[in-house]
C-alpha cells in the first residue's frame, strides 16, 4: 500500500543548530514533492516544491533534497530559531489534485 | 490582501444536522480544494474544483456535497452529520494546473455531537 511517513515523534534541537526533518515514502512515483508549515490553529503555509528531476532546492535558511532512488526527502533548517517552531508538512503530488500528505513533524527549537 | 477566507472558524453540531462551510477567496485562483485534517491521517482530500461549476471527488467524498457557482466561492455542505465528521476543514486554492503551491485557509473545527 502506498505509505508517507515522517517522524510522529517531535524533534527537539537547539537554537543555532540545524534541523533536519524526514520524509519516507513508499509505493509511489511523484512528480514533485512540498514542504508545508503549519502552526497551531492555523492552515498549513507552503515553504518549498522540488521536482523529480531535481536533486536540491534551496531558500533562504531553507534546504530540500529529493532522493527518487531512496524514496527520501530531507527538509533542513540551517541555524534554527524559536520561531522556528512548528508542525512541518511532507506532501508528494502528481498534478494539481493529485497531492497526498503526511502527518507531519513537530519541530521545537530550544533558546 | 484577504486571500482565502472559511468560515465559520469554530462550529458545534449534532448528529443528523446539516452543516455548510463557506469558503471564499480573492485572488481568482481557477483551482479550489476541501481537506479535512485527523489526527494520525494528516490532510486528506474531501473534493476539488478545476474551475466554476466543474467539481470532482477526492478521497474521502461521502457525505459532502459541494458546489462552485462563482470562482471565488467553494461552499462545503455535509448534509446529515455524523460524529465521524467532526474534524478540523481547510479550504485551499492554487492559481492553475501548472502552479501546484496550495494557498490554505485558517480552517474551520467542527465537532458533531
Amino acid at each position: 500500500s502506498q505509505k508517507i511517513e515522517q517522524n510522529s515523534e517531535a524533534l527537539n534541537i537547539q537554537e543555532g543548530k540545524t534541523a533536519t526533518l524526514t520524509c519516507n515514502y513508499t509505493n509511489y512515483s511523484p512528480a514533485y514533492l512540498q514542504w508545508y508549515r503549519q502552526d497551531p490553529g492555523r492552515g498549513p503555509v507552503f515553504l518549498l516544491l522540488i521536482r523529480e528531476n531535481e536533486k536540491e532546492k534551496r531558500k533562504e535558511r531553507l534546504k530540500v533534497t529529493f532522493d527518487t532512488t531512496l524514496k527520501q526527502s530531507l527538509f533542513h533548517i540551517t541555524a534554527s530559531q524559536p520561531a522556528d517552531s512548528a508542525t512541518y508538512l511532507c506532501a508528494l503530488g502528481w498534478g494539481y489534485q493529485k497531492v497526498t500528505f503526511g502527518t507531519g513533524t513537530k519541530l521545537q527549537v530550544i533558546p | 490582501d484577504a486571500g482565502i477566507t472559511q468560515s465559520p472558524r469554530y462550529k458545534i453540531t449534532e448528529t443528523g444536522r446539516q452543516v455548510t462551510l463557506m469558503c471564499h477567496q480573492t485572488w481568482s485562483h481557477s483551482y479550489m480544494f476541501w481537506y479535512r485534517q485527523d489526527l494520525g491521517h494528516g490532510l486528506r482530500l474531501i473534493y476539488y474544483s478545476a474551475a466554476a461549476d466543474i467539481t470532482d471527488k477526492g478521497e474521502v467524498p461521502d457525505g459532502y456535497v459541494v458546489s462552485r457557482s462563482k470562482t471565488e466561492n467553494f461552499p462545503l455542505t455535509l448534509e446529515s452529520a455524523t460524529r465521524s465528521q467532526t474534524s478540523v476543514y481547510f479550504c485551499a486554492s492554487s492559481e492553475s494546473e501548472r502552479v501546484w503551491e496550495l494557498f490554505f485557509g485558517e480552517g474551520s473545527r467542527l465537532t458533531v455531537l
